[in-house]
């Protein structure tokens, strides 16, 4: 099993531009979800999906949209790309809903950077 | 909403000691209480977590304790090594079918051979 997928690894754009962060599990959790990882700041909540069909706004949802394509895929995309969006960006899968297993497995995360 | 604040930032112990790590959370509902390692470029891992209803758990060289009444919890590494030098994230969450965990900033260990 490979766990939690991300692409890209790294990714530079220029202000304004739009760009489609992947995720994928297959470890047929239910639950994912998006954070963003800025210095002194820990991991916030941008968006999560509790189930396929499902999507919520987390912590900082502003200039973000999600998709749940499947139970395998969550994307987030970024419509027109701004410097304070410059980050790390990290996708996490749960297990199932109320299940013993609490842990949330994360990807690699994507570093990107907006000019 | 739930706010998590974690200190110390950062934490350098020689090799064999024992490190602490404390954080204190703002939501009494709150009873789901996870720490994670991140290493170096890779993402967070979860190392060991506590619900509320214990006072303290342990796993070979890492326990956590949590105080419910004063609203803080711990992470303590007992005999130190190098490959425990890495970020670690203290974290809260109502323990619901949507899990949504509150992290604090982290603290960066640097353990010293």
């Amino acid at each position: 099993n490979a766990g939690v997928t991300q692409t890209p690894k790294f990714q530079v754009l220029k202000t304004g531009q739009s760009m489609t962060l992947q995720c994928a599990q297959d470890m047929n959790h239910n639950s994912m979800y998006w954070y963003r990882q800025d210095p002194g700041m820990g991991l916030r909540l941008i968006y999560y999906s509790a189930s396929e069909g499902t999507t919520d706004k987390g912590e900082v949802p502003n200039g973000y949209n999600v998709s749940r394509l499947n139970k395998r895929e969550f994307s987030l995309r970024l419509e027109s790309a701004a410097p304070s969006q410059t980050s790390v960006y990290f996708c996490a899968s749960r297990g199932l809903a109320g299940g013993s297993n609490n842990e949330q497995f994360f990807g690699p995360g994507t570093r990107l950077t907006v000019l | 909403g739930e706010n998590v604040e974690q200190h110390p930032s950062t934490l350098s112990v020689q090799e064999g000691d024992s490190a602490v790590i404390k954080c204190t959370y703002s939501d009494s509902a709150s009873n789901y209480f996870p720490w994670y390692k991140q290493e170096l470029g890779k993402g967070p891992q979860l190392i060991i977590d506590i619900r509320s209803n214990v006072g303290e758990k342990k796993d070979q060289r890492i326990a956590v304790t949590l105080n419910k009444t004063a609203k803080h919890f711990s992470l303590h590494i007992t005999e130190t090594q190098p490959e425990d030098s890495a970020v670690y994230f203290c974290a809260a969450s109502m323990n619901t079918g949507f899990q949504k965990l509150v992290f604090g900033t982290g603290t960066r260990l640097l353990v010293s051979p």
